[in-house]
């Protein structure tokens, strides 16, 4: 079945400093990626999408490209601010309406 | 465009008691979920909805929980009698026509079932 493989975290970073969290993915077909954002008492917002291969979905300085030789959306931002605290969550869904998230890697970036 | 709307934000409780959950999805998004998400995971698939059908529910607690989705629109999501372990967030969420499109969340029902 379709599956969502995140890095674990916390990872814990300097303000300014690069991120990487990587995700790796199984699914038959064509899925649709997306890397939602969970901020402290809130909901999952969505933080970017990719809809086919090569696609690079981007948004606040995040981006992510699906890469479907390696089966990879890794989530990166170049300059990580405090206020990007937060859990993100990997996902992705095959067109049947049923989404596959990933368990989630919180960030925690110092000033 | 207003987004899913939840309510109530937080709910105290006491084992064996029940608690009720409402969620009102996206203006004209057919499909809802409702997800159980145990602090420190990732959201828990617990039903889904196409229109006022039930797509998928095979990972609720059919015993305790029940959830209805009248009119294809409002869903109440149900827990009777809840324990311990029921302590979570209770999120719903929607998406639209595009069975590849983005899911839409709300800002979930804290439980503490104590």
């Amino acid at each position: 079945g379709n599956s969502v493989t995140q890095m674990e975290g916390p990872v814990t970073l300097s303000e300014e400093a690069f991120l990487t969290i990587n995700c790796t993915y199984t699914a038959t077909g064509y899925p649709s990626l997306f890397w939602y954002v969970q901020y402290p008492g809130e909901g999952l917002q969505l933080l970017l999408k990719a809809t086919k291969a090569d696609d690079k979905g981007s948004n606040k300085g995040f981006e992510a490209t699906y890469r479907k030789e390696t089966t990879s959306f890794h989530l990166e931002k170049g300059s990580v601010q405090v206020s990007d605290s937060a859990v993100y969550f990997c996902a992705l869904t095959s067109g049947t309406y049923k989404y596959i998230f990933g368990t989630g890697t919180r960030l925690k970036v110092l000033a | 465009e207003a987004g899913v709307a939840q309510s109530p934000r937080y709910k105290i409780i006491e084992k064996r008691q029940s608690v009720a959950f409402w969620c009102n999805p996206i203006s004209g998004h057919a499909t809802l979920y409702w997800y159980q998400q145990i602090l420190g995971q990732g959201p828990k698939l617990l039903i889904q909805f196409q229109n006022n059908g039930v797509v998928d529910d095979s990972q609720l607690p059919k015993d305790r929980f029940s959830a209805e989705r009248l009119k294809g629109v409002d869903s109440t999501l149900k827990i009777q009698p809840a324990k311990l372990e029921d302590s979570a967030v209770y999120l719903c969420a929607s998406s639209g026509q595009g069975a590849k499109d983005e899911q839409y969340f709300g800002p979930g029902t804290r439980l503490t079932v104590t």
